[in-house]
C-alpha cells in the first residue's frame, strides 16, 4: 500500500547498535501500529498510537521504543539491538477501531 | 483479552481443490473479524471482513468466510483454488467495545501451497 511507506526496506545491523525504523502515511489516519512478524508466530503488536500524545505498549514492547512525531509519522527504535529482534517489521494504520489495517511494505531487519 | 487460533499451519492442495482454513477466537463480547493474505515478499492485504449482519461474507478473489458465533469461528473458504492463491493467510479479531478494541490481534497464520 503506497499510502503507508516504511524505510528502510532492509537493514543489517550489529548487536548493541541503536536503530530506527520509520513509517509515514498519507491516509490521514490517526491510528498507527508497529508489528513484528516471525515465522509460525504471526504478527505481534509492539506499540500503537492514536495521536501524537497517545502512545501505548503492545504485547512485546520490551527492547523497543516509539516516537509519534506527527499524525503522519510513527518511528520505531531498537535501543540496543539483539539477534532475536531479527524479524520483518510492519507499520500499519487505520481510521477507527472498527476499520481494517492498511500495511506498509515492511522492513526486514537482521541483527548479527 | 482476545486471542486467535489458526490450527492449520501449512496446507497443501492441488489446483481446483476446495479450501477451508480454520480460525477460532476467544472473546466473550462482540467482535470484528478479518482475513488477511500475504503473498510471497509482500505486505498483508485485506481479503474480507465481518462487522455485523449476514454471517456469510464474500471477499476478493472468490474467497468467503462464515461467522459462527456459537463456535467462536470465522473459517475461510474457496470452492476452487488456483496456483496464484499460494500465500500465507492470517485471521484477526478486534473486540468492539473494551480496552482491547484499540488492538487488532492476529493468528499465527496458515501457509497455503497450491500445486499446479
Amino acid at each position: 500500500d503506497a499510502d503507508v511507506t516504511q524505510t528502510p526496506r532492509n537493514r543489517i545491523t550489529k548487536t548493541g547498535k541503536r536503530i530506527m525504523l520509520e513509517c509515514s502515511q498519507t491516509k490521514g489516519h490517526d491510528r498507527m501500529y508497529w508489528y513484528r512478524q516471525d515465522p509460525g508466530l504471526g504478527l505481534r503488536l509492539i506499540y500503537y498510537s492514536f495521536d501524537v500524545k497517545d502512545i501505548n505498549k503492545g504485547e512485546i514492547s520490551d527492547g523497543y521504543s516509539v516516537s509519534r512525531q506527527a499524525q503522519a509519522k510513527f518511528s520505531l527504535s531498537l535501543e540496543s539491538a539483539i539477534p532475536n529482534q531479527t524479524a520483518l517489521y510492519f507499520c500499519a494504520t487505520r481510521d477507527s477501531n472498527n476499520s481494517p489495517l492498511h500495511f506498509g511494505n515492511g522492513t526486514r531487519l537482521t541483527v548479527t | 483479552a482476545q486471542s486467535v487460533s489458526q490450527h492449520n499451519h501449512h496446507v497443501i492442495l492441488s489446483e481446483a481443490a476446495s479450501l477451508e482454513l480454520g480460525c477460532n477466537y476467544s472473546y466473550g463480547g462482540t467482535v470484528n473479524l478479518f482475513w488477511y493474505v500475504q503473498y510471497p515478499g509482500q505486505h498483508l492485504q485485506l481479503l474480507l471482513k465481518y462487522f455485523s449482519g449476514d454471517p456469510l461474507v464474500k471477499g476478493i478473489k472468490g474467497f468467503e468466510a462464515e461467522f459462527i458465533k456459537s463456535k467462536f469461528s470465522f473459517n475461510l473458504r474457496k470452492p476452487s483454488v488456483q496456483w496464484s492463491d499460494t500465500a500465507e493467510y492470517f485471521c484477526a479479531v478486534n473486540a468492539r467495545s473494551s480496552g482491547s478494541a484499540r488492538q487488532l490481534t492476529f493468528g499465527s497464520g496458515t501457509q497455503l501451497t497450491v500445486l499446479p
